[in-house]
């Protein structure tokens, strides 16, 4: 199983300040016909099921504000808030879908300080 | 609108099993897998398997192997996940989640795009 680990587990970050999430996977995630890097970043606001924000770890899935915004390849991806709103307090997950299990991070919580 | 609408909250007795389930509005039922993912209290998110609605093949993680069934009913736009021998630590929020598919690729795409509410299961003696 393709293991994620993310950090840190938990950031508390001043409105209008940028946060970083790092993900980590334990096996690459670039499928190398297709130059695809098959990870995904959700957001989960309490009481609800998780959200798509991201998804070939750079692309923005339809309807998310361009102050999400992922990078990486391989091994290592970051999600980066840009500038944080109070609606972006939420945790937030990477997962692969390279392989089955589709395994998740284990999350990152997001505060404002 | 695409939409999953999940059975509601359960209670279980140890030993006993659940079937949960999941309604698909909005999009063609049989073009999409459909995963399961659960979420125990105040943790995070945990892969259980998934459905090809369209020939009814499944792949479960090694963990629920023997323990979960997964089917679905064409005629409904429906799929069950079905998991026995249930004990405390099986208490969790259920969803099931429709996993993105390419039409000019016609391959599906991993991702998770649209969830289901979430279905909460409460195993206690």
């Amino acid at each position: 199983d393709i293991v994620m680990t993310q950090s840190p587990d938990s950031l508390a970050v001043s409105l209008g300040e940028r946060a970083t999430i790092n993900c980590k996977s334990s096996h690459s995630v670039l499928y190398s016909s297709n130059n695809n890097n098959y990870l995904g970043w959700y957001q989960q606001k309490p009481g609800q099921p998780p959200k798509l924000l991201i998804y070939w770890a750079s692309t923005r899935e339809s309807g998310v504000p361009d102050r999400f915004s992922g990078s990486g390849s391989g091994t290592d991806f970051t999600l980066t808030i840009s500038s944080l709103q109070a609606a972006d307090v939420a945790v937030y997950y990477c997962q692969q879908y390279y392989s089955t299990p589709f395994t998740f991070g284990g999350g990152t919580k997001v505060e404002i300080k | 609108q695409v939409q999953l609408v999940q059975s509601g909250a359960e209670v279980r007795k140890p030993g006993a099993s659940i079937k949960i389930s999941c309604k698909a509005f909005g999009y063609t039922f049989t073009t999409y897998y459909t995963h399961w993912v659960r979420q125990a209290p105040g943790q995070g998110l945990e892969w259980m398997g998934m459905i090809n609605p369209s020939g009814g093949a499944t792949d479960f993680a090694q963990k629920f192997l023997g323990r979960v069934t997964m089917t679905r009913d064409t005629s409904t736009n429906t799929v069950y996940m079905e998991l026995s021998s249930l004990r405390s630590e099986d208490t969790a929020v259920y969803y099931c989640a429709r996993e993105a598919y390419n039409s000019s690729t016609e391959d599906s795409e991993g991702r998770f795009d649209y969830w289901g509410q979430g279905t909460l299961v409460t195993v206690s003696a």
